[in-house]
């Protein structure tokens, strides 16, 4: 059974970089059937898909966040990372990590997820 | 300002019906398929349909999908108190991977 667990720091000063790791056991990043993808949720909001990295490195990005953000994978360490420069108030959100999986035809949902983390941004 | 449109709340009584609809166009929902996730009040979003109607393995039968044109539907019968959360379609959409604005159930 996958399990999905992100870390990184809870507080984000505005202009800087937030940075975010996730960790998978019970499964591969190496795995050539799926993605891993990052999500967020302002407090009292929606999901928004941010983006998704597949295991040759090949990478996804929302256009709403693509001039800002950067996901990497570490296989080694069976992980896979989010950072996002230059925050502002609007990027304060909880935080998820999925697997994801995308196929040819349109063939796409996101299981399971990461517990999730809260990020602040300091007005 | 989500790509798919979703009401905002229903509500129903136990061991009633209820459905929510998911509306887009044919960049997203006309030529891709449907997921939805429930999101229980702090918890992460779980998965509860996939390629419109399929369920995972350990979803109750009460939770169905359905798909026609562009527009999706997510039906849940027999209603249990446990079932009030946050329900959201997604789909992709050209380049990205789009999510429903979600809808609040409540179960009375």
């Amino acid at each position: 059974q996958v399990h999905l667990q992100e870390s990184g720091p809870g507080l984000v000063r505005p202009s800087e970089t937030l940075s975010l790791t996730c960790a998978v056991s019970g499964g591969s990043t190496r795995d050539r059937n799926y993605h891993w993808g990052w999500i967020r949720q302002p407090p009292g909001k929606g999901l928004e898909w941010i983006g998704s990295i597949y295991y040759s490195g090949t990478t996804y990005y929302n256009p709403s966040v693509r001039s800002r953000v950067s996901i990497s994978s570490d296989t080694s360490k069976n992980q896979f990372s989010l950072k996002l420069t230059s925050v502002t108030a609007a990027d304060a959100a909880v935080y998820y990590c999925a697997r994801h999986i995308l196929r040819s035809g349109g063939h796409t949902w996101l299981d399971p997820w990461g517990q999730g983390t809260l990020v602040t941004v300091p007005s | 300002q989500s790509v798919l449109t979703q009401p905002p709340s229903v509500s129903a009584a136990p061991g009633q019906k209820v459905t929510i609809s998911c509306s887009g166009s044919s960049s997203n929902i006309g030529n891709n398929y449907v997921s939805w996730y429930q999101q229980l009040p702090g918890t992460a979003p779980k998965l509860l349909i996939y390629d419109n109607d399929k369920r995972p393995s350990g979803i109750p039968d009460r939770f169905s999908g359905s798909k026609s044109g562009t527009s999706a539907t997510l039906g849940i019968t027999g209603l249990q108190t446990g079932d009030e959360a946050d329900y959201y379609c997604g789909t992709w959409d050209g380049s990205l991977s789009a999510f429903g604005g979600g809808t609040k159930l409540t179960v009375l």
